[in-house]
């Protein structure tokens, strides 16, 4: 079966490092992959979609990196902030026609000053 | 930007009641979603549309049923809502694949 995976336990970094995320997923063969971010008792927010022919996408201080080889997205904030705390999630389009995305379990990050 | 609208965001009911939660976006979008959040089990699809009067079956369409019959709104339904139905619930629409959803603030229901 299609499975996202990413790390549930919470990634704790001092202010001004870089965080980075993993996504793994297995059975997919993803033609794009997307990243969120989520705070508590509020909806997902988009971030940055990344396409399989992209090898890295950059928006200010975020980088999306995509390696289907090894079917895996990392997600790094460099430059962190007390204000980039928040859960992080990836996700997949189960048929690649942009109307069934299947989230991962999401990431928190805690970034402490 | 665009706004996904939710109509209640706490909401209270009974078991057996039929609830109604209401969704309305500004931007036009053709596609529409609602999914269910629960602590460890993570985002859920129940059900999507990508136009007026369509609907597909998500992940976890059981207990539920949609309508579409404005572009702009798309509406969940529980028929007879359970315990098990307690839940956040978000709505998010899209234009195309190539853009990311828009998600609503949330409903967090709680069936007693």
């Amino acid at each position: 079966s299609q499975k996202i995976e990413q790390n549930s336990e919470a990634l704790n970094i001092q202010e001004g490092k870089t965080a980075t995320l993993t996504c793994n997923y297995t059975n997919y063969s993803p033609a794009y992959l997307q990243w969120y971010r989520q705070d508590p008792g509020r909806g997902p927010v988009f971030l940055l979609l990344i396409r399989e022919n992209e090898k890295e996408k950059r928006k200010e201080r975020l980088k999306v990196t995509f390696d289907t080889t090894l079917k895996q997205s990392l997600f790094h904030i460099t430059a962190s902030q007390p204000a980039d705390s928040a859960t992080y999630l990836c996700a997949l389009d189960q048929n690649n026609a942009g109307n069934m995305l299947t989230f991962g379990g999401g990431t928190r990050l805690m970034v402490k000053p | 930007d665009v706004k996904v609208t939710q109509s209640s965001r706490y909401l209270v009911k009974r078991t057996g009641e039929k609830v109604f939660l209401e969704c309305v976006q500004d931007m036009d979008h053709e596609n529409m979603f609602w999914y269910r959040q629960d602590p460890g089990l993570g985002l859920r699809l129940i059900y999507f549309s990508y136009d007026v009067k369509m609907k597909e079956k998500g992940d976890i369409p059981e207990g539920y049923s949609v309508s579409r019959e404005k572009k702009e709104r798309f509406s969940l339904i529980l028929e007879s809502a359970s315990t098990n139905q307690t839940s956040m619930y978000l709505c998010a629409s899209s234009l195309t694949v190539n853009y990311g959803y828009t998600f609503g603030s949330g409903t967090r229901l709680t069936v007693v």
